[in-house]
């Protein structure tokens, strides 16, 4: 079936320090991807997106490429700060049909100063 | 400002009795989409829409409706039949195309309490 796997949170960081936050995919087709973040008590924002193989999102720092060959698409940011602290949601949108959107489970992120 | 407003955002219910979460954008998005969110989850989808008076079941369905009277309006009900309903209900919105990335737009979400 279709599924979105994430790397195990929490992930603790300090201020300016490297990110990364895996996320591997299983889809039938050629899905887009996402990731959404999600700060405390909030609804979900859309960090990036890449539709196709090899594109690369970006957005506020963060990156991610879509890597078809091992079905990644990890997250990506050179430098974090206190204020990414958040929930941080992979996705796939299945491509035919309705948007169907598939959501791992997320990994929170605490970066501390 | 256009965006999708959910209400309330707290809301708490006692056991046995039916509550409606509201959610409206003016996005002019055809498709609009109802989640639910628990503790250390992904979202899963309850209901979603694609136009006015259509919808369908998601993967977890039972114990809620909807209805889809207006494009801007989609409302879901909690009913009784929810065992579990305590969680973080989310509302999005995507603009309904047959190719491209259709991304979805979140609200700020209800957080659902039964006492």
């Amino acid at each position: 079936g279709n599924s979105v796997t994430q790397m195990e949170g929490p992930v603790t960081l300090s201020e300016e320090a490297f990110l990364t936050i895996n996320c591997t995919y299983t889809a039938t087709g050629y899905p887009s991807l996402f990731w959404y973040v999600q700060y405390p008590g909030e609804g979900l924002q859309l960090l990036l997106k890449a539709t196709k193989a090899d594109d690369k999102g970006s957005n506020k720092g963060f990156e991610a490429t879509y890597r078809k060959e091992t079905t990644s698409f990890h997250l990506e940011k050179g430098s974090v700060q206190v204020s990414d602290s958040a929930v941080y949601f992979c996705a796939l949108l299945l491509s035919g049909g309705y948007n169907k959107l598939i959501f791992g489970a997320g990994t929170r992120l605490a970066v501390h100063p | 400002d256009g965006g999708i407003t959910q209400s309330p955002k707290y809301l708490f219910r006692k056991e046995g009795q039916n509550v409606t979460l509201s959610c409206e954008q003016n996005l002019n998005h055809d498709a609009m989409y109802w989640y639910r969110q628990d503790p250390g989850q992904g979202l899963r989808l309850i209901y979603y829409s694609q136009i006015v008076n259509d919808f369908q079941k998601g993967d977890i369905a039972e114990g809620y409706s909807v209805s889809r009277e207006k494009k801007e309006s989609f409302p879901l009900t909690v009913t009784s039949a929810q065992k579990n309903p305590t969680a973080f209900y989310l509302c999005a919105s995507s603009i309904s195309r047959t190719s491209g990335s259709n991304e979805q737009f979140f609200g700020p979400g209800t957080r659902l309490t039964v006492l």
